[in-house]
């Protein structure tokens, strides 16, 4: 199972909107709605910041949202702080024996 | 509050084997499938293995299937990776991590420890 596809960097102003990709096939993203995303702030944990494709988790901010189309799935930071400067990385269920597959995670700065 | 406490990373010669144990707290263990995740340095997430709720199902990734086993003692509301014939390329930081939904194995992972770290070198 081949990791699925992200951009290695991101950058942004604050207070701008930026768009994350993440693309797969129809056997993970595009044939399930159980796309998640994580953020990764240096030396830290990932935190849980989107699942089921859209869903934001209690206590994350309403600047984060998540979308899909076909293969596709994406994340959208909107009003960018600096606080946002991390590492994202999906992550999908697949129909294949290993059941989950992470992105190959993208490094958003904030400029 | 939800904690898990990763333990067991250590340096290991190749073809060596090491057991990681997770203890879990805050949470009914028992009614959550647990995940194993794994980060080399300076590299991206690696998902590793999953167990069931009941322990009765158990997936692991192509890179470390027949080397590693996933367990859980829910009397213990710890998880465990026994790791067999270790490779250099098995060095990383290995987090437990919690399915965010009950009972089923389709979910986000919701809650992670903070890991630990395994160096496979001679």
């Amino acid at each position: 199972q081949s990791a699925l596809t992200q951009p290695a960097s991101v950058s942004g102003s604050p207070g701008q909107s930026i768009t994350i990709s993440c693309t797969g096939a129809s056997t993970d993203v595009g044939g399930y709605n159980y796309v998640s995303w994580y953020q990764q702030h240096p030396g830290k944990a990932p935190k849980l910041m989107i699942y089921d494709v859209s869903n934001r988790p209690s206590g994350v901010s309403n600047r984060f949202s998540g979308s899909k189309s076909g293969n596709t799935a994406s994340l959208t930071i909107s009003g960018l702080q600096a606080e946002d400067e991390a590492d994202y990385f999906c992550s999908s269920y697949t129909s294949s024996s290993t059941l989950n597959v992470f992105g190959t995670g993208t490094k958003v700065t904030v400029l | 509050e939800v904690q898990l406490v990763e333990s067991g990373g250590v340096v290991v010669q190749p073809g060596g084997s090491l057991r990681l144990s997770c203890a879990a707290s805050g949470f009914s263990f028992d009614d959550y499938a647990m995940h194993w995740v794994r980060q080399a340095p300076g590299k991206g997430l690696e998902w590793v293995s999953l167990i069931s709720w009941d322990g009765g199902r158990t997936y692991y990734a192509v890179s470390v299937k027949g080397r590693f086993t996933i367990s859980r003692d829910n009397s213990k509301k710890s998880l465990y990776l026994q790791m067999n014939s270790l490779r250099a390329e098995d060095t990383a930081l290995y987090y437990c991590a919690k399915a965010g939904r009950m009972t089923t194995i389709l979910a986000e992972l919701d809650s992670w420890g903070q890991g630990t770290l395994v160096t496979v070198s001679s």
